[in-house]
């Protein structure tokens, strides 16, 4: 197993485009998390999911954000039209149900420009 | 809502002193405490846990003691490494809650 893996490490973009990225967790993981870092802070929640289903969205997932884990396995999170406040560190983390404590992949570094 | 405070660093010690990082929490339930570490270009780690009141976590020669007197879940190891410069972070899940939250990290400096 390869842990967590997220998609891309590192994306670029210009204010107002639209950008995804994409997590694979670890494959016996049922549950699948997503979380914002910027600089010199810790880790915000923004949703987590058991299998597919969408379980609890922090207030920081603004409508312009969007997380689907259509079959339980990979999960991608959209971020429409983005803005320079945007520009963060997303990381994804997976776990078992019943255990304490995740595993985190690498996360993908936005910049907007 | 809940909070996690660290203490601001960095924290820098020579190799082989003894390390503290404190840790307080605000809770509503009763949270299970962490604490992850983050290596320069890595992803987060989890380094130790406890799950109530007196648990002690360790790991690689790190200790954490959940004490629910103080709301406290302080970080040590007897004799740090350069190896262990890093970002620290303390961490809870309250009771029936999936989500982490988090400090702000304390970043520690080992020198030779």
């Amino acid at each position: 197993d390869t842990g967590v893996s997220q998609n891309p490490r590192h994306k670029i973009t210009k204010r107002g485009q639209n950008v995804t990225f994409r997590c694979d967790p670890i494959s016996e993981h049922n549950r699948l998390y997503w979380y914002r870092q910027t600089l010199g802070q810790g880790p915000e929640f923004l949703t987590y999911f058991q299998n597919e289903a969408q379980l609890e969205k922090s207030r920081l997932l603004s409508d312009r954000f969007s997380a689907e884990r259509p079959k339980g396995s990979f999960s991608t999170l959209e971020i429409q039209r983005t803005e320079q406040g945007d520009s963060a560190m997303y990381l994804c983390a997976s776990s078992l149900e019943g255990e304490n404590g995740y595993t985190f992949g690498s996360g993908t570094r936005l910049t907007v420009v | 809502g809940d909070s996690v405070t660290q203490m601001e660093g960095p924290v820098t010690l020579s190799e082989e002193a003894f390390l503290t990082i404190n840790c307080t929490y605000t809770a509503t339930g009763y949270p299970s405490l962490f604490w992850y570490v983050q290596y320069p270009g890595e992803g987060l780690q989890l380094l130790l846990k406890a799950t109530k009141a007196d648990d002690k976590g360790s790991n690689k020669g790190f200790e954490a003691t959940y004490r629910k007197e103080t709301t406290s879940f302080h970080l040590e190891k007897g004799s740090v490494q350069v190896s262990d410069s890093a970002v620290y972070f303390c961490a809870l899940s309250d009771t029936g809650r999936r989500a982490l939250t988090f400090g702000s990290g304390t970043r520690l400096q080992v020198q030779p």
